[in-house]
């Protein structure tokens, strides 16, 4: 059975700072790996999809790396800003059994001015 | 692009009731997937469906049901509510795997509070 594990659940930058996200998972046979942004009370936003091929992806300020070999992923943020604020979920999708998803429980990330 | 939609967006049950959360895509998406998220904590898998006609638990599906008898609507349907089924769904949908690398698309979520 996957599992995924996000470390830490709770973070606290100040405004400019650089900063890594953690993502493991215990099952390698993956089909990708998606990073997702969500704000309180709404709903999942995609930042960044790895293919199970893949090494990194970079989105703006966000780049995301994938080791399937050692189960981790990190999602790495450039000169954070308040804007920044929100709770980060890592979902690692099988590639098999109707390519179900197993998501992490998030890191919260919160950006001081 | 209506993507995937999801009604209602916000109810209230007492104890007992049932009801059903809808779930359209418009993709034409094989595969369809109900979550639910807990306060604090990622989303879990319900029930999954590969496609018309064919539906399976996920992790978590007692005090659910699911059918799927068209591509596009995957209902969700709870029967007796309970105050432990308070949370927030998500609906998701994607193509096939081997149908390209293709990410899973999710719904604005149902939240669902049970009294």
């Amino acid at each position: 059975k996957q599992e995924v594990t996000q470390i830490p659940a709770a973070l606290s930058v100040p405004e400019g700072e650089n900063l890594v996200l953690n993502c493991s998972f215990t099952d390698s046979a993956i089909y990708n790996l998606q990073w997702f942004r969500q704000d309180p009370g709404k709903g999942l936003t995609s930042l960044l999809l790895i293919q199970s091929s893949q090494r990194e992806q970079t989105s703006g300020r966000l780049n995301a790396s994938l080791d399937k070999s050692s189960g981790r992923s990190t999602l790495y943020i450039a000169a954070s800003q308040p804007g920044d604020s929100a709770t980060y979920l890592c979902a690692v999708r099988s590639d098999t059994n109707a390519g179900k998803s197993t998501f992490g429980d998030g890191t919260t990330l919160t950006v001081k001015p | 692009n209506a993507g995937v939609t999801q009604t209602p967006k916000f109810r209230i049950l007492k104890i007992g009731q049932s009801m059903t959360l809808q779930c359209t895509q418009d993709m034409n998406h094989n595969y369809m997937y109900w979550y639910r998220q807990d306060p604090g904590m990622g989303l879990k898998l319900i029930y999954y469906s590969v496609g018309a006609g064919i539906t399976d638990k996920g992790e978590v599906p007692n005090g659910y049901n699911v059918s799927r008898s068209t591509t596009e609507d995957f209902p969700l349907r709870l029967e007796l509510a309970a105050p432990s089924q308070t949370s927030v769904y998500f609906c998701a949908s994607s193509y096939s795997l081997g149908a390209g690398n293709q990410p899973q698309h999710f719904g604005d979520g149902t939240r669902l509070s049970i009294l």
